[in-house]
């Protein structure tokens, strides 16, 4: 079945970048788009953003624009996102999630990476 | 983007019924059908109950409804149960290829 796997947590000083895996498998990885969602501690869902993953074009929520990328690998299966000048309000666990049809159905999630910010 | 609008929380007895706003704008909510619905546990991803305003994915109890009218919509759970019990956040398409989560709600059952 289809599966999204992530990468482990870090932990990340103020000022540094993290960067997240997103593994797919189970299912043609071209033919859904990758959008990633943040859910900080007691807090709701954030939209950071949605890439292709056949043609690696991208749409960037406003709130962290200029600070993350997303990128991806055909050959793995894999989506990347790039998180730089972290701050502490960063803290969150960092979720992706495959884009079904188009309308921003997000059917198929990765199990969370915790992103820990702290000096 | 500010986030849309849900009550903080709602709750419900066994067997009743319950509905969820989730109020947008004329820019969001209101100008497109891309309203979908998530429910989450505790420590849990979220998973889709509804897409596309009201379709129900394969797999989803026929106990969640939805529907939009104008900057506002609406999440139905009825004939609640124990296991229903969990955070809802709708999330709406907000321009091109961009999107925005609603504030969440807290759902008890009682």
């Amino acid at each position: 079945q289809a599966q999204l796997v992530q990468s482990g947590a870090e932990a990340k000083s103020p000022g540094a970048s993290v960067k997240i895996s997103c593994t797919a498998s189970g299912y043609n990885f071209l033919l859904h788009g990758i959008t990633w969602v943040r859910q900080a501690p007691g807090e709701g869902l954030e939209w950071i953003g949605w890439i292709s993953t056949y043609t690696g074009r991208t749409y960037y929520g406003q709130g962290l624009q200029g600070r993350v990328s997303m990128t991806t690998d055909k050959s793995t299966n894999t989506v990347y996102m790039y998180l730089g000048s972290l701050r502490s309000e960063d803290t969150a666990v960092y979720y992706c999630a495959r884009e079904n049809g188009g309308y921003g159905d997000y059917d198929v999630w990765g199990q969370g990476s915790l992103i820990t910010v702290s000096s | 983007q500010s986030a849309l609008t849900q009550p903080a929380s709602v709750s419900g007895s066994p067997g009743q019924s319950i509905t969820i706003s989730c109020t947008g704008t004329s820019s969001d909510v209101g100008a497109y059908d891309l309203v979908s619905w998530y429910q989450q546990h505790p420590g849990k991803a979220p998973k889709l109950i509804i897409s596309e305003v009201n379709k129900r994915p394969s797999g989803v109890s026929s106990r969640f409804s939805a529907y939009k009218s104008g900057n506002t919509a609406y999440l139905t759970i009825s004939g609640l149960q124990a296991e229903d019990e969990a955070d809802y956040f709708c999330c709406s398409g907000v321009g091109v290829g961009t999107y925005v989560f609603g504030s969440g709600t807290k759902v008890s059952v009682v």
